[in-house]
């Protein structure tokens, strides 16, 4: 079984409509994280959760929100869905500590298509 | 601003050669980088890091070569093989901060 999860891991969704995309883990890990990565730009980093009652901005955060369920889950929500948000979403986990030289663990992905 | 760069979008290899993926950055601040490598459908795969402390790391076929003064990494995949045609990140981070910043990707394909 994968460590790290994400569902759906395709969708086609309209302009306007809300929607959301789950992570989850099963590493034990306390960090996650939601990157999207575009064509050119690799991945960026929308928010990230170092435990369940910490939330951070990323460096593209406008546009989307996220909930940290428990320490195995991390939910991305795009509020009212808009073409340009079209990519391919990741989710990552890392365990914090080793003075900051932390990996990062990824999920498959969620390829996401707004019309 | 792309603190982060890899200028090279695709690399073509014969199996059996040497592969050298390059990267630079900007943010001098940054002390510790990874290199991950992704296929298609999955996610990036963590390959190999260095410290800044370190100015190579090796680990089997792959060898990350660090220069601070110049701001510049790489990685050497020797030999290469098929199964190593795959797009590589290259990221790095302050080991004093939370975030990786990466870089475009390079899309490596190794030729039989």
């Amino acid at each position: 079984d994968a460590d790290v999860t994400q569902t759906p891991r395709n969708r086609i969704t309209k302009t306007g409509k809300r929607i959301m995309l789950e992570c989850s883990q099963t590493k034990g890990h306390d960090r996650m994280y939601w990157y999207r990565q575009d064509p050119g730009l690799g991945l960026r980093l929308i928010y990230y959760s170092f435990d369940v009652k910490d939330i951070n901005k990323g460096e593209i955060s406008d546009g989307y929100s996220v909930s940290r369920q428990a320490q195995a889950k991390f939910s991305l929500s795009l509020e009212s869905a808009i073409p340009n948000q079209t990519a391919l979403y990741f989710c990552a986990t890392s365990v914090g500590g080793d003075l900051g030289r932390e990996t990062q663990y990824f999920g498959p992905g969620t390829r996401l298509l707004v019309l | 601003d792309q603190q982060v760069k890899q200028n090279s979008p695709s690399l073509s290899v014969q199996e059996g050669r040497i592969s050298i993926l390059n990267c630079d950055y900007t943010n001098s601040m940054f002390d510790y980088f990874l290199w991950y490598k992704k296929y298609p459908a999955e996610g990036p795969t963590f390959l190999i890091s260095i410290s800044s402390i370190k100015d190579k790391n090796e680990d089997g076929r792959f060898t990350v070569f660090l220069n601070k003064s110049a701001k510049h990494l790489s990685l050497h995949i020797v030999p290469s093989q098929p199964g190593d045609s795959a797009v590589y990140f290259c990221a790095a981070k302050e080991t004093s901060g939370s975030r990786l910043t990466f870089g475009e990707g390079t899309q490596l394909t190794v030729n039989p």
